[in-house]
C-alpha cells in the first residue's frame, strides 16, 4: 500500500460545481498535511496546510480525519481557473527528520 | 524575496553523457528536495537534505544518480551516463523545516531531454 494515495480522476466537473477529492496516508502518526496545487507544465504551489479542525480560505475548505486517515479538500462555487491537479503531502513523522510524502495528484478539469 | 531558482531551465543531451543541475534554495531554509516528473506523471522523490543529517537518498533510481548540497545551501544533482528513460522534469523544493513551518517551495524545474 502506497503511504500517500490519491484517487488520480480526471474530476470532469460544470462551472459552478462542488467538487471534492480524499487523500488517504497510511501512517496513524502522521502530522502536518497539505494541499498542493500545480498547473500544466508548472511547478506545484502550496494550496492550503491541513489543521486537525479543518479550515477554509475562499471557496476551498480542507479537512482531516484521523479517525480513517484521510484529507480531503472541498471546492465550491468551481472556476475554470481551478483546473490543475491537485497534490496532497503527508509528513509521516518516522522520525524528526522525516519527509514529506506526496500523493500522485488528482486531475480536475473544469468545464464551461 | 528570491524563491528558489534552478538551472539550466531546459537542457538537452546526448545518451551517455553527463548531466549537472543546480538548485539554489531560499536563504536559510534547511530542508532541501529533489523530484523528478514525467510527463502527465506525479512527483518522484529522489534524495532530501535536512541540516547537517545524512540525506536520505532511498528515491535515487540507480548508482547513476547522485546529489550533493555544499555549505547546506546550493545543490547540485548529477546523472552520469543519461539514458532516454532519465528525460523528464526535475524539480527542487526547499523548506524552512521548522515544526511549525514545513511548506515546500518548489522551483520551476529542468526539464531534461536526453536524444
Amino acid at each position: 500500500r502506497k503511504e500517500v494515495e490519491q484517487d488520480p480522476g480526471p474530476f470532469n466537473v460544470p462551472e459552478g460545481a462542488t467538487v471534492a477529492f480524499n487523500c488517504t496516508y497510511s501512517n496513524s502518526a502522521s502530522q502536518s498535511f497539505f494541499w498542493y496545487r500545480q498547473d500544466c507544465r508548472k511547478e506545484p504551489k502550496l494550496l492550503m496546510s491541513v489543521y486537525s479542525s479543518g479550515n477554509e480560505d475562499g471557496r476551498f475548505t480542507a479537512q482531516l480525519n484521523r479517525a480513517s486517515q484521510y484529507i480531503s479538500l472541498l471546492i465550491r462555487d468551481s472556476k475554470l481557473s481551478d483546473s490543475a491537479t491537485y497534490l496532497c503531502a503527508v509528513n509521516p513523522r518516522y522520525s524528526s527528520a522525516s519527509k514529506i510524502i506526496f500523493g500522485s495528484g488528482t486531475r480536475l478539469s473544469i468545464r464551461p | 524575496g528570491a524563491g528558489v531558482s534552478q538551472s539550466p531551465s531546459n537542457k538537452v543531451t546526448e545518451k551517455g553523457k553527463d548531466v549537472e543541475l543546480r538548485c539554489d534554495p531560499i536563504s536559510g531554509h534547511t530542508a532541501l528536495y529533489w523530484y523528478r516528473q514525467s510527463l502527465g506523471q506525479g512527483l518522484e522523490f529522489l534524495i532530501y537534505f535536512q541540516g547537517n543529517s545524512a540525506p536520505d537518498k532511498s528515491g535515487l533510481p540507480s548508482d547513476r544518480f547522485s546529489a550533493e548540497r555544499t555549505g547546506g545551501s546550493v545543490s547540485t544533482l548529477t546523472i552520469q551516463r543519461t539514458q532516454q528513460e532519465d528525460s523528464a522534469v526535475y524539480l527542487c523544493a526547499s523548506s524552512p523545516r521548522d515544526r511549525t513551518q514545513e511548506t515546500q517551495y518548489f522551483g520551476p524545474g529542468t526539464r531534461l531531454l536526453v536524444l
